[in-house]
């Protein structure tokens, strides 16, 4: 799977929108990019994923760049419950072991009152 | 519907015991996974399965073993418990490439080693 690269951390003011970047600058055309989130102690939740095309979900907002080296995770209306480790990763969609689930660091948004 | 589900949710073992890491999913998922985090770090994936009676390693397999004898469980066994595996365990599943992107985990199983 390809690397990315994520800040360590990142504050938002509540009501405002959090944006959070990804590099992965070495991505292959079948690798995704998959965001999950981690809210203190508790597991990994799934966010969104896409190929190379943005997409929307009641959650967020993905937005990939043409050459899908980067990306951009938008949360619209941060909210003080999306405090949490934000991870950008990215894998292929076929089948067989290259379908497992690497994560990096991610970043650590804090959302301010 | 119980998701992802993992017994124990904490554990104290001493240097040298073995345990067993439950880990069931009732979603008919053929990919299932097993991670630890330690403190302030990212997850780290252990073992992982793509079905029943298939396993791989992942990044950090050593001193744990798996089976796969049935869709729904996955258990992770630890055979001499040392200090360097005081950790949060997590436990995920997710569909098949193409039916589905999103991987569920469970709500993970603290262990401390001591």
């Amino acid at each position: 799977d390809a690397k990315t690269t994520q800040p360590t951390s990142m504050d938002c003011a509540e009501g405002r929108a959090a944006n959070l970047p990804c590099n992965h600058s070495t991505i292959s055309g079948n690798e995704y990019v998959y965001w999950y989130r981690q809210i203190h102690s508790q597991g990994p939740q799934y966010i969104i994923h896409g190929l190379k095309n943005n997409e929307t979900n009641e959650m967020a907002s993905l937005i990939i760049t043409e050459d899908r080296k980067s990306s951009t995770l938008i949360l619209p209306h941060a909210t003080l419950r999306d405090t949490a480790v934000y991870y950008c990763i990215v894998r292929v969609n076929s089948g067989g072991s290259n379908y497992k689930l690497t994560f990096g660091k991610g970043t650590l948004l804090t959302v301010n009152p | 519907n119980a998701g992802v589900t993992q017994t124990p949710k904490f554990r104290i073992l001493k240097i040298g015991q073995s345990m067993t890491l439950q880990c069931t999913q009732d979603m008919n998922h053929n990919y299932m996974y097993w991670y630890r985090q330690d403190p302030g770090m990212g997850l780290k994936l252990i073992y992982y399965s793509v079905g029943a009676g298939i396993t791989d390693k992942g990044e950090v397999p050593n001193g744990y073993n798996v089976s796969r004898s049935t869709t729904e469980d996955f258990p992770l066994r630890l055979e001499l418990a040392a200090p360097s595996q005081t950790s949060v365990y997590f436990c995920a599943s997710s569909h098949s490439p193409g039916q589905g992107a999103e991987a569920f985990f469970g709500q993970g199983t603290r262990l401390t080693v001591v």
